[in-house]
């Protein structure tokens, strides 16, 4: 079955500390792989997708991540975190019909 | 460039009701998928509209039921509404039926009680 995992329902860090948002896959085919963040009350926005070629790709918001397919993962990752990135984040997987995580909620310690 | 519009912002309704939930496609997307988020949880795909054709369903019961217009904005219909209907429901667009790159709209917050 297809789905994702988000290991971490929330995560508290300091402003400027570094950031990484775990995400796990299960899909038959090549993943096409994507992060969206979501603020309060607001819809969704994309930070970045994975659909082929470097497995290191960049997103808005200095936000950055690394498809490991030997692992299923898709990790989120910033060096330094602003008070702004406080926000619901959701990795996805598929393409048309999108599956989503459950989410990580991320605050930001000042 | 116009993003994606929903209408309306917020609705309570009785159970029981019915519910039309609008969306207004990004410019020139042909595409628009729904998404039913409920509190604490990621978005489930519900369905997908192609140039006003279905194309594409998640696990909701038909009771949910959709349209596109030929403008390719769209409508969400809920029938016989349920208290676990309760949720915000997210409208997405894109250029094609397998497009991978999804632009949504801020939700319509449904409640319903």
């Amino acid at each position: 079955a297809q789905s994702v995992t988000q290991p971490d329902i929330h995560i508290t860090v300091s402003e400027g500390a570094s950031l990484e948002l775990r995400c796990n896959y299960s899909y038959g085919a090549t993943p096409y792989l994507f992060w969206y963040v979501q603020s309060p009350g607001q819809g969704l926005q994309l930070l970045l997708k994975y659909f082929s070629g470097d497995t290191l790709v960049q997103g808005i918001k200095g936000f950055e991540a690394e498809f490991k397919r030997s692992q299923s993962s898709f990790n989120l990752r910033k060096p330094s975190v602003h008070w702004s990135d406080a926000a619901e984040y959701f990795c996805a997987v598929g393409g048309g019909k999108l599956i989503f995580g459950q989410g990580t909620e991320l605050s930001v310690k000042p | 460039e116009t993003g994606v519009t929903q209408s309306p912002t917020h609705l309570i309704k009785t159970r029981g009701q019915q519910v039309t939930l609008r969306c207004s496609s990004q410019s020139g997307h042909n595409t628009v998928s729904w998404y039913q988020q409920a509190l604490g949880q990621g978005p489930q795909f519900i369905f997908q509209y192609y140039r006003e054709e279905e194309n594409g369903r998640g696990n909701f019961p038909p009771r949910f039921s959709g349209l596109q217009f030929p403008n390719y904005s769209s409508e969400l219909n809920v029938n016989a509404l349920e208290l676990d209907d309760s949720a915000l429901y997210l409208c997405a667009s894109s250029l094609g039926n397998w497009e991978l790159e999804q632009y949504f709209g801020p939700g319509t917050r449904l409640t319903v009680t």
